[in-house]
């Protein structure tokens, strides 16, 4: 079993539509959660960051996270083209960072 | 700052021969990580540094891997008598070991393809 499983995709929504992407990983002793973009061609760039259970909210952008079931989302309120990008949730253990192998996602004019 | 830069962006060499990468970190940034990346795949970490010391190193990095932060600044990764499975994205992210959020901020990558 990966540390970090993500569905891959590709997800294709309408512009407007609200967008769900979830992540789960094996490793309890996880901790501190992030959300990175990733757009065609170029490095991650952070999105969000969580260290506890629970939600948090920038704009548009929603991260749970759900300790007892190891199971962490972000949500994509009225999404846009310019989102279309492939989505990595990550943690930190031991000074790295673990990635998931990312969800492509398409936000359909 | 211009953020994270590597060099070269694309290299294309033939199978056995060696490549070196280059990665310049954001300034004030004293760690270092390098990532490699395939195809619908995440960053797989390979090797950090805090300055100029190697703290880890994957273990799925081959012996023909090598890196180097001689000055604790720019990094360089060199890949040995290269395999047509080496082809990948090759990912350089610096950040400040005092960060609250562990933030990597990543280059554009070093895209190799071995024939």
């Amino acid at each position: 079993q990966k540390e970090v499983e993500q569905d891959p995709g590709p997800l294709s929504v309408p512009e407007g539509a609200i967008v769900s992407l979830n992540c789960t990983y094996s490793n309890s002793a996880f901790q501190y959660f992030m959300w990175y973009r990733q757009y065609s061609r170029k490095g991650p760039e952070l999105l969000m960051y969580t260290y506890s259970s629970g939600n948090k909210e920038d704009g548009r952008f929603t991260a749970q996270v759900d300790k007892s079931s190891k199971y962490i989302s972000l949500f994509i309120r009225d999404s846009q083209p310019s989102d279309s990008a492939t989505y990595l949730c990550a943690m930190i253990w031991s000074d790295k960072v673990i990635f998931g192998p990312g969800t492509s996602l398409s936000v359909i004019p | 700052d211009t953020g994270v830069s590597q060099d070269p962006r694309h290299k294309i060499t033939k199978r056995g021969q060696n490549v070196t990468f280059r990665c310049d970190p954001i300034s004030e940034h004293n760690r270092l990580y390098w990532y490699r990346q395939t195809l619908g795949q995440g960053p797989e970490f390979l090797t950090y540094f805090q300055n100029e010391a190697q703290l880890e190193k994957s273990r799925l990095l081959s012996d023909r891997f090598s890196a180097e932060r001689p000055k604790g600044s720019f990094s360089t990764l060199e890949i040995q008598r290269t395999e047509q499975g080496d082809s990948a994205m090759y990912l350089c992210a610096s950040s400040l070991s005092r960060s609250d959020t562990g933030e990597l901020f990543f280059g554009e990558g070093s895209r190799l393809t071995v024939l």
